[in-house]
This record gives C-alpha cells, structure tokens and sequence, in this order.
C-alpha cells in the first residue's frame, strides 16, 4: 500500500483539462514543499514534470501545473494532447528523510 | 549530456544479496547539491523510493528497508552501487537509479536511468 493516495484512473478528451489528486497528511504532503510529479510511459522510465508543488522543469510544457491545498496534492493537465496518455505518479518529502510515492494514476486520453 | 545507466544481475535466487551499480555522465558527485538515488517499480505496480547518496556522503533510506540496504559512491569512476541483503520474490522490479539536485528540486528525480529488471527466483 503505498503512502500517498492517488486515483486509479482518470480520463478527457483531446483538449480538455484533467485533474489528478494525491492525498496525504500532514506529515508528508501538508508539511511540505517538496511535492513532485512523474508521467510514465509503458516500458519507459518516469519523467519528471513537476517539482515543488508548482515548478517545472525545462522542456515541461505550461500545460502541466501543481498546487496543493491542505493535505492534497494536484496535478491539472489542460489541453490534453494524445501523447500525455500515460501514468502519472507524485511523490512527497515524508519527513525524517524519507520519500514517498503515490500509488499512480493511469491517465487515458479518449 | 546527462545520462545513468543501471547494471547487475537480473536474476538472483532467495537470501542473496543484490548489488546493483549505476553509472552516470554528465554531471559529478563532487559537486555540491547533487545526489542519486535509488527506486524501485514491481510489475504492474507503483514506484517506491529506496535510498540516496548525497555530495556530501549523506545517505538516506527508505525506513522500511533501511535494515537490508546499503549505498556507496565511487566518485573518481561516476558510480553508485546499491546492495540489497535477503532477497526475496517480493523484491522483484525494475530498479531505476536517478539524479535529484538538493538545492534545486529537492527529493524531486530530473535524470533517470533505463532500469534494469531484477526476478527473484530459485
């Protein structure tokens, strides 16, 4: 069981928005700026399209963005293009160095 | 350029211990803020985040595992070697090392690795 919650999956049409939440507690996701996001393609190793909460790395469109709110992370994917069908996970600074990982979210574009 | 490549074995029977190297270019150990960490994915299943070694020879693990792993840097040869004491089945994964930036991307990884599947299996 992994320590962040995320949804099994989540879906939109080429050019609509999708939201992605991670839940956590205060301990990680609430007590912390160290919120990151990874997209994964199958077979692929994950990429990381935000760090943070809210910062991304060069070459990560401005379609990606984070925020959080109390003990829920987000990520919100707007004019969803084909390509950005993937798994997307986030991850926290959990205290007493330590990171976490979300279970994953599969993302398909319909 | 900066790249990581994970190498060991791929197949490794009950109670041994694993020892997993991750070679890497373009960026070096020596330099502050920079670390490599170590995560780990089951098939068909979520990433798990394993241990990291910092510049400064700071080296945190995963509580859970923290017993059976231990993470050394080679900085003269760019490399990272995990080992993994008593393994077992449920230790089977894609074993990913990858690049964080601690003063840059804290606990975030920008560079990873391809991977290198690892069975357990007598």
């Amino acid at each position: 069981q992994s320590a962040l919650t995320q949804p099994p999956s989540a879906s939109g049409s080429p050019g609509q928005s999708v939201t992605i939440s991670c839940t956590g507690t205060s301990s990680d996701v609430g007590g912390s700026k160290y919120v990151s996001w990874y997209h994964q393609h199958p077979g692929k190793a994950p990429k990381l399209m935000i760090y943070e909460v809210n910062k991304r790395p060069s070459g990560v469109p401005d379609r990606f963005s984070g925020s959080k709110s109390g003990n829920t992370a987000s990520l919100t994917v707007s004019g969803l293009q084909a390509e950005d069908e993937a798994d997307y996970y986030c991850s926290s600074y959990g205290g007493s160095n330590n990171v976490v990982f979300g279970g994953g979210t599969k993302l398909t574009v319909l | 350029q900066i790249s990581l490549k994970e190498s060991g074995p791929t197949l490794v029977k009950p109670t041994q211990t694993l020892t997993l190297t991750c070679t890497f270019s373009g960026f070096s150990l020596r330099t502050s803020g920079v670390g490599v960490g170590w995560i780990r994915q089951p098939p068909g299943k979520a990433l798990e985040w394993l241990a990291l070694i910092y510049w400064d020879d700071d080296k945190p693990y995963s509580p859970s595992l923290k017993s059976r792993l231990t993470i050394t840097k080679d900085t003269s040869r760019n490399q990272v070697v995990l080992t993994m004491t008593n393994m077992d089945p449920v230790d089977t994964a894609t074993y990913y090392c990858a690049r964080t930036l601690y003063f840059s991307g804290t606990y975030s990884f920008d560079y990873w690795g391809q991977g290198t599947l690892v069975t357990v299996s007598s």
